[in-house]
């Protein structure tokens, strides 16, 4: 069984550019969440993808916006970066179980 | 406003010292509660889901318990391996509202 896969692992960005993130979910799981974890504090919902459609969504600006594939892969962009988008970009599948199982994380500086 | 709290934000032991990490949470539409482990750099590590008020769950020497308004983390004779910060989290319909995480450092 493959787990939950992100990339790239790191990532540096200006302020004023564009990202894409990218992961791959556990297989087996429709389900994938992204979370945005800054230094020292908790992971915070982003927004939530099921079956290609988001399901749920956190106090995130419209310049965040995802992606999900058919095959239940999703991607995160973030527009016009600013410097406190700088973050751990977590990404958890779930599926059938209410466990959801977080990537290992991309980790974006933006300078 | 839903909140979930951890106390201490950190705690720091010497190894075999058994101690209790704190959860509370104030939410409506409670959907379980989560504890995950953090090691540095890295995503969170599931450990435990409990959903209902007395439901225990325990996994080597960690051990989490629910009431209506907290849950608790024990950590029984803690090793140097132990030491992460641990996060709780509530889930309210798909999504998960995580405390600040409390950081264990077990020294030898």
């Amino acid at each position: 069984e493959t787990g939950v896969t992100q990339s790239p692992t790191h990532l540096i960005k200006t302020r004023g550019q564009q990202v894409t993130l990218r992961c791959s979910s556990q297989s087996g799981h429709n389900t994938v969440s992204w979370y945005q974890q800054a230094l020292g504090q908790g992971p915070q919902f982003i927004f939530q993808y099921y079956r290609e459609e988001e399901n749920g969504r956190g106090n995130f600006p419209p310049r965040f916006s995802g992606l999900q594939f058919p095959n239940y892969s999703s991607e995160l962009n973030v527009n016009a970066l600013e410097l406190d988008d700088s973050a751990l970009y977590l990404c958890a599948s779930s599926g059938g179980t209410p466990g959801q199982y977080f990537g290992p994380g991309t980790r974006l500086t933006v300078t | 406003e839903d909140q979930v709290t951890q106390s201490p934000e950190a705690l720091r032991l010497q190894e075999g010292e058994s101690s209790s990490l704190n959860c509370s949470y104030t939410v409506s539409g409670l959907r379980g509660l989560f504890w995950y482990r953090q090691d540095p750099g890295k995503g969170p590590e599931f450990l435990f889901t409990l959903y209902s008020a007395g439901e225990e769950k325990e996994k080597e020497r960690l051990k989490a318990t629910l009431t209506k308004k907290e849950s608790f983390l024990h950590i029984t004779a803690p090793k140097p391996e132990d030491s992460a910060t641990y996060l709780c989290a509530a889930r309210l319909e798909g999504k998960l509202i995580f405390g600040q995480g409390t950081t264990l450092q077990v020294k030898p």
